[in-house]
């Protein structure tokens, strides 16, 4: 089955500064990426996302970029802000839908001021 | 979007015993999952809730110990029986319309099973 890796587990940033997170698959077949974001004791809410026929995304402050060739996915946040802080999830899936998401480990970012 | 509704949203159970999570949704989504997070961990399909007959389930989980029911497009129930610590977690209730590619999650449900 699919297999996503996360890192960093931990990322701390100043007010202002880019975070990036990267996020890697094991399996070609995956076509769709989507990345949640999880406020301490909140549900998980998506973010952005991608599919595999773009390689590029952006949404004000959030972009994802994909590399299929390498089978990563990156999310870019730009002029982080401290509501910025929280547990961001990356996924994939084979189906090109919200069905059979597979997780990454998740990575913790505190923006400081 | 959706708005999922998931109760109760927090227990403790003794050992031995089962309980029932249940899902409402507030508009008829195509697809339907229960998810697993252990706190502070990522999150883990159980399996995808099928109207009307049974659940699809992931590696390593089985009906016997997460039985699965999805009467209607917009309710389901998750069992976690014969419950261990182990089966400590927040269980999550999670909706999706089959033309978009959005999944809706529920608040969870957090059980400490002691």
């Amino acid at each position: 089955g699919e297999n996503v890796e996360q890192h960093p587990s931990t990322l701390s940033v100043q007010e202002g500064d880019s975070a990036v997170i990267k996020c890697t698959y094991s399996d070609s077949a995956s076509n769709y990426f989507p990345w949640y974001k999880q406020e301490l004791g909140k549900r998980p809410q998506l973010i952005i996302d991608i599919r595999s026929n773009v390689g590029e995304k952006k949404d004000q402050r959030i972009a994802v970029t994909l590399n299929k060739t390498a089978k990563h996915f990156s999310l870019h946040i730009t002029e982080t802000q401290p509501e910025d802080s929280a547990v961001y999830f990356c996924a994939a899936s084979q189906t090109g839908t919200a069905s059979k998401l597979t997780f990454g480990t998740g990575t913790r970012l505190q923006v400081t001021l | 979007s959706a708005v999922i509704s998931q109760k109760p949203s927090r227990d403790i159970c003794q050992r031995g015993t089962s309980l029932t999570i249940q899902c409402q949704v507030d508009s008829q989504v195509t697809m339907m999952f229960w998810y697993r997070q252990q706190p502070g961990q990522s999150l883990t399909l159980i399996a995808t809730a099928n109207q009307g007959s049974e659940a699809t389930y992931e590696s390593g989980f089985v009906i016997d110990k997460f039985p699965i029911s999805r009467p209607n497009l917009t309710f389901s129930t998750l069992t976690v029986s014969n419950m261990s610590p182990e089966d400590s977690s927040i269980y999550l209730c999670s909706g999706a319309y089959r033309d978009f590619t959005e999944a809706f999650f529920g608040q969870g449900t957090r059980l400490t099973v002691v």
